[in-house]
Order: structure tokens, then C-alpha cells, then sequence
């Protein structure tokens, strides 16, 4: 089944602590990206992937890092959460830059 | 910058009536897309409908409509024949097409629909 698949689901844990968020597609996709979804103001981007090894800003970059070493994998990491990063957080891809994206199922973290 | 704008936070319909939700946007853009996505309590983001900008012809799949009108910077959604499943929060999205654009969506504030029965 094609999908784009993140993990975890949801996520727990305390100011500083580094944590990463999973993010992998099955429809070798170039184009992958992330978002953060807030009440009240919708969906932003994080950082985007036009292709392996390119990456670039989005609308709300700041403490976040992504990396994009393979094609299917596109990690969010966030090296010193803090209560801010508190959000769902989708990962998106497309074939191409402009093709319709799919979305993941989305992960809910809390950062206390 | 493009911006969306949403303007009802929530709506409320009536099984089998018929509602319009809201969406304007403001771009320099000539060329762009319009998006519907509807995100049901199970959080997934489902592309409901998808508006081509240089098309002057609405969109339509099933049930849902749009009402676009490009010289107001107007997108509405209409959603026939309201069903228990269409409770949702609905965002209306942009996005750029033109030399440059990435495929970075903007979205709006969104509009939570309830569906009385």
C-alpha cells in the first residue's frame, strides 16, 4: 500500500531532550516536507526535500534539522525540544515538486 | 507573502442540508492552485477537492463543490447532502505554480464543521 509512514504516533517528553521523528515513503517520491499544525493557525512548514541531499527552510524553521540521506526517509529532528515544539507534526511527499502531496497520519508531541 | 483566510471557526449543519464554508486568499500570483483538505477526528489531512486557477470551470467531486472566483480571491467550499462522516476541520490550502514555487502549501485557520442529525 503506498503511504507515507511516521512514527511515533505520539510522543512524550521533557525540555532539552533530543528527539527524533520518523518519516518514510513507499512511492519513491522526491518531494517530502514537513509541517507543524497549531490551533488557530493552521499548517506551516517546517523544512522541505526537493531530493536527496537537498533541503531547505520552510515558514518556521527555528529548532528544528532535517536530513534527507535516502530517498524514502525525511527525519525531523529537534535536537533541544522545547514547551513551543508542543504540536502535531505532519510529514508530506509528492512525486515532484509540483504533484499532489500525501500526507502521514501524524504525530502529537508534548514537550513539558 | 500569499496569505488564506478562514473566517468561520465553526459551522453547523443539519443532516442532508447543504453548507458553504468560507475561504479567501490574497496573492500576486497569476497562476496557483486551490485546495480543500478535511481532517476528520482521526487526524489524516484528505485532499477533498482541488481547484486549478487558469481553469475557469468550479471544481466539483460528489457532493462537494467549490465556488471559485478569481478576481475576488474567493474559494468556497459546498458541501450537498451533509453526512454524520463529513464532521471535520476543514482548511482551505494555496499553492504557488509559477517558476520558483516550491510545493510548500499555505494554509488557513480552518473551519470545524459539526453535523446536527
Amino acid at each position: 500500500e503506498a503511504q507515507v509512514t511516521q512514527n511515533p504516533r505520539y510522543l512524550i517528553t521533557v525540555t532539552g531532550k533530543k528527539l527524533t521523528v520518523t518519516c518514510s515513503q513507499n512511492m519513491n517520491h522526491e518531494y517530502m516536507s514537513w509541517y507543524r499544525q497549531d490551533p488557530g493557525l493552521g499548517l506551516r512548514q517546517i523544512y522541505y526535500s526537493m531530493n536527496v541531499e537537498v533541503t531547505d527552510k520552510g515558514d518556521v524553521p527555528e529548532g528544528y534539522k532535517v536530513s534527507r540521506k535516502e530517498k524514502r526517509n525525511f527525519p525531523l529532528i529537534l535536537e533541544s525540544p522545547s514547551p513551543n515544539q508542543t504540536s502535531l507534526y505532519f510529514c508530506a511527499s509528492s512525486l515532484v515538486w509540483n504533484s499532489p502531496l500525501h500526507f502521514g497520519n501524524g504525530t502529537r508531541l508534548t514537550v513539558t | 507573502a500569499q496569505t488564506v483566510t478562514q473566517s468561520q471557526p465553526e459551522m453547523s449543519v443539519q443532516e442532508a442540508e447543504t453548507v458553504t464554508l468560507s475561504c479567501t486568499y490574497d496573492t500576486s500570483e497569476s497562476d496557483y492552485y486551490l485546495f480543500w483538505y478535511k481532517q476528520p477526528p482521526s487526524r489524516q489531512m484528505i485532499l477533498v477537492i482541488r481547484q486549478e486557477a487558469y481553469k475557469q470551470q468550479n471544481a466539483t467531486e460528489n457532493r462537494f463543490s467549490v465556488n471559485f472566483q478569481k478576481a475576488a480571491k474567493s474559494f468556497s467550499l459546498k458541501i450537498s447532502d451533509s453526512q454524520l462522516g463529513d464532521a471535520a476541520m476543514y482548511f482551505c490550502a494555496y499553492r504557488g505554480a509559477s517558476g520558483g514555487a516550491t510545493n510548500k502549501l499555505i494554509f488557513g485557520t480552518g473551519t470545524l464543521l459539526a453535523v446536527q442529525p
